[in-house]
């Protein structure tokens, strides 16, 4: 019940195109849903972040869909960029301070030319 | 811009060796984290500390590990006897309290 369900595993996608990554999540405890960007040999950076009360929350380019009821959440990145090739990890985190963060299993996008 | 800082970036060790990793929070932070990261894997929880204690720890934290807060700003990761299975990227994060929390750069440690 602690996991975070992600998918693809890997995207490619051409510039300008839209890229998608869904994750699911089990617990209902869970109330704090963000996503992490990592490049190669880095550590993960926090992107975009959402909790439940939303069910879309944008910055720039990236917005976060959330479904409270499909337990499902996804991050779409817009005009998707050759700098966006990158790993994204979707998390979840209960309420609380110093909850640690579930993350999900790390989708591999690549954009073309 | 304020960021979480590790030491060293990388670290071999041979199997059986004690290693201890380094991170510097971001400085007005009070709640600090360890993850790992096995090659080509999830990034996983280990243990989080506040308020110089253990909140939390996870099955993998287990007795050959340990965290401390020696001083004001630093805040280490112990593993006093590694396995080859302790391959892996160790990231630390700290936050406010708040849920978001800050990762730095990583400690690639290679047991061999």
């Amino acid at each position: 019940q602690q996991q975070v369900k992600q998918s693809p595993q890997s995207l490619i996608v051409q510039k300008g195109g839209i890229s998608i990554i869904n994750c699911a999540y089990e617990n209902t405890a869970f109330d704090y849903f963000p996503w992490y960007q990592q490049f190669p040999g880095k550590g993960p950076a926090l992107l975009i972040a959402i909790r439940p009360d939303v069910s879309e929350k944008k910055e720039g380019r990236f917005t976060i869909s959330f479904n409270k009821s499909a337990k499902q959440f996804s991050l779409h990145i817009m005009d998707s960029q050759p700098g966006d090739s990158a790993t994204y990890f979707c998390a979840a985190s209960k309420r609380g301070t110093a909850s640690k963060l579930t993350f999900g299993t790390g989708t591999r996008l690549q954009v073309t030319l | 811009e304020p960021e979480v800082t590790q030491t060293p970036s990388h670290q071999v060790t041979q199997m059986g060796q004690e290693v201890i990793l380094r991170c510097v929070p971001i400085s007005n932070h009070l709640y600090f984290y360890w993850y790992r990261q096995i090659l080509g894997q999830k990034v996983e929880f280990l243990v989080s500390f506040y308020n110089n204690e253990i909140s939390e720890k996870s099955e993998i934290f287990d007795d050959q590990f340990s965290v401390e807060r020696p001083d004001g700003s630093n805040f280490t990761l112990k593993i006093r006897s590694t396995k080859l299975e302790d391959s892996a990227m160790y990231f630390c994060a700290s936050s406010t309290g708040t849920q978001e929390q800050f990762f730095g750069p990583g400690t690639r440690l290679t047991v061999l």
